[in-house]
């Protein structure tokens, strides 16, 4: 139990298009998602916490414009990149607890790896 | 506020040796720590973790860490190193249960030398 999914699991755009990657939990629900980008042999940073039902909350420095977050439903929470740039090419890594237990995991799932060319 | 330090970007050693891979933390209130490991170009597993009950924990594939308030540190080792234990490790903190992001530490990245 308690599986995430991210799909695409990898995409290449082009400079100026838009990208949507989508994080579900598949087995659980998650009223909360976190977003975290990861540049190459680099570690994880935190972007922004997805809250179901209302605006996500962005961590510093993070362009809430740029990074369009919609958490729809318990189980989906939607990262899209707009108007993408190739300094934008990293790996977008999402994680939920468990909203149903008192847990202190999360789980993460399999990353997005974008390339903007 | 909290933050994580990995003491080694690279760790080597031996087939068969101990490992040992440094983490401290900071932490404004008592913390939730984690070790996870990333394999190339995958998402993260979670090795073990620490939620204030017992100091010593144990996780998955022969890992334990030890939870030392007064160093504050969660040093991960494993008694016996394998070929298949190369790979990425972090070490994360997170004040709350859940509902908080994740700080993490900049990764240790471990080489398991035949």
């Amino acid at each position: 139990g308690a599986v995430v999914s991210q799909h695409p699991s990898w995409v290449i755009c082009k400079s100026g298009t838009s990208v949507k990657i989508e994080c579900r939990s598949l087995d659980f629900q998650a009223t909360t998602m976190f977003w975290y980008r990861q540049f190459p042999k680099q570690s994880l940073m935190l972007m922004a916490t997805s809250n179901e039902g209302s605006k996500a909350t962005y961590e510093q420095g993070v362009e809430k414009d740029k990074f369009l977050i919609n958490h729809a439903s318990l189980t989906l929470s939607t990262l899209t990149v707009t108007s993408a740039h190739p300094e934008d090419s990293s790996f977008y890594i999402c994680s939920a607890p468990n909203s149903g237990i008192v847990s202190y995991e999360q789980y993460f799932g399999p990353g997005t790896r974008l390339t903007v060319t | 506020a909290q933050s994580v330090t990995q003491l080694g970007s690279h760790v080597s050693v031996s087939e068969g040796a101990l490992v040992l891979l440094r983490c401290n933390y900071s932490s404004s209130v008592p913390p939730y720590l984690f070790w996870y490991v990333q394999y190339p170009n995958q998402g993260l597993q979670l090795l073990l973790k620490y939620t204030s009950a017992a100091t010593l924990v144990k996780g998955i594939n022969g890992f334990e860490a030890e939870f030392k308030k007064s160093e504050t540190s969660f040093h991960l080792t494993k008694p016996s190193a394998h070929m298949s234990d190369a790979a990425e490790y972090f070490c994360a903190v997170t004040p709350g249960r859940g509902a908080d992001g994740l700080t993490f530490g900049k990764g240790t990245h471990l080489i398991i030398q035949p």
